[in-house]
């Protein structure tokens, strides 16, 4: 079945410093949609970033990723971390079926 | 804003007891979804709908069943509540076409006690 693997655990950065979040998939399907939500604490997720076209670059917030189907990957970047982005990421993935799948979650922490 | 509606926020439940979850959605939306959110699992799929009088076995669907008994709204219910299935519960609906989002309800936290 369709997977999604992150980053694990916790990412611990200092303000200002680039971050980047780990994101491959796996699954049959030959055009996946990837996904990238964001929980911040006592919230619920939220969608940050998406894309389903090879090798473009998406954008929003400050937050960038690129889908690459040769490495089946989709990782998360931003150029300088912010204290306002330490939350709980989450990489997902839908196939035409519909299902969404998520990863297991990667905490940033970003300290002063 | 896309409005998902969790009932109840906080539930107490004894062990072999009946839960049900409710979910409400005033998006029109065809697919809706329940997760479970544990440390170190992440966002686990339980069941989903594509409409109306559908559902489907997610990933984790042992325990639970679901219905969806209008565009609206879709259950979740524990028939033989047990401590295992303490958690905090998510729903979500979305349009359901490829590239488009989900959007979250705020949780229901349930403990089994």
């Amino acid at each position: 079945g369709d997977s999604v693997t992150q980053t694990e655990g916790l990412v611990t950065l200092t303000e200002g410093l680039p971050v980047m979040l780990n994101c491959t998939y796996q699954t049959i399907y030959s055009n996946p949609f990837l996904f990238w939500y964001v929980q911040h604490l006592n919230e619920s997720p939220r969608l940050l970033l998406k894309s389903f076209t090879d090798n473009k670059r998406t954008e929003h917030q400050g937050f960038h990723a690129t889908l690459h189907k040769s490495s089946s990957s989709f990782h998360l970047q931003k150029s300088s971390a912010q204290l306002s982005d330490s939350a709980l990421y989450y990489c997902a993935l839908r196939t035409g079926y519909n299902k969404l799948t998520f990863g297991k979650g990667t905490v940033l922490l970003v300290s002063p | 804003e896309a409005a998902v509606t969790q009932s109840p926020r906080n539930k107490v439940a004894v062990t072999g007891g009946k839960v049900t979850l409710s979910c409400n959605q005033t998006n029109n939306h065809n697919n809706m979804y329940w997760y479970r959110q544990d440390t170190g699992h992440g966002l686990r799929l339980i069941h989903y709908s594509y409409g109306a009088g559908s559902t489907e076995k997610g990933d984790i669907p042992d325990g639970y069943k679901a219905s969806r008994p209008s565009q609206e709204n879709f259950s979740l219910i524990l028939e033989l509540a047990t401590p295992s299935q303490t958690s905090v519960y998510f729903c979500a609906s979305g349009t359901g076409t490829g590239n488009t989002e989900v959007f979250f309800g705020k949780g229901t936290r349930l403990t089994v006690v």
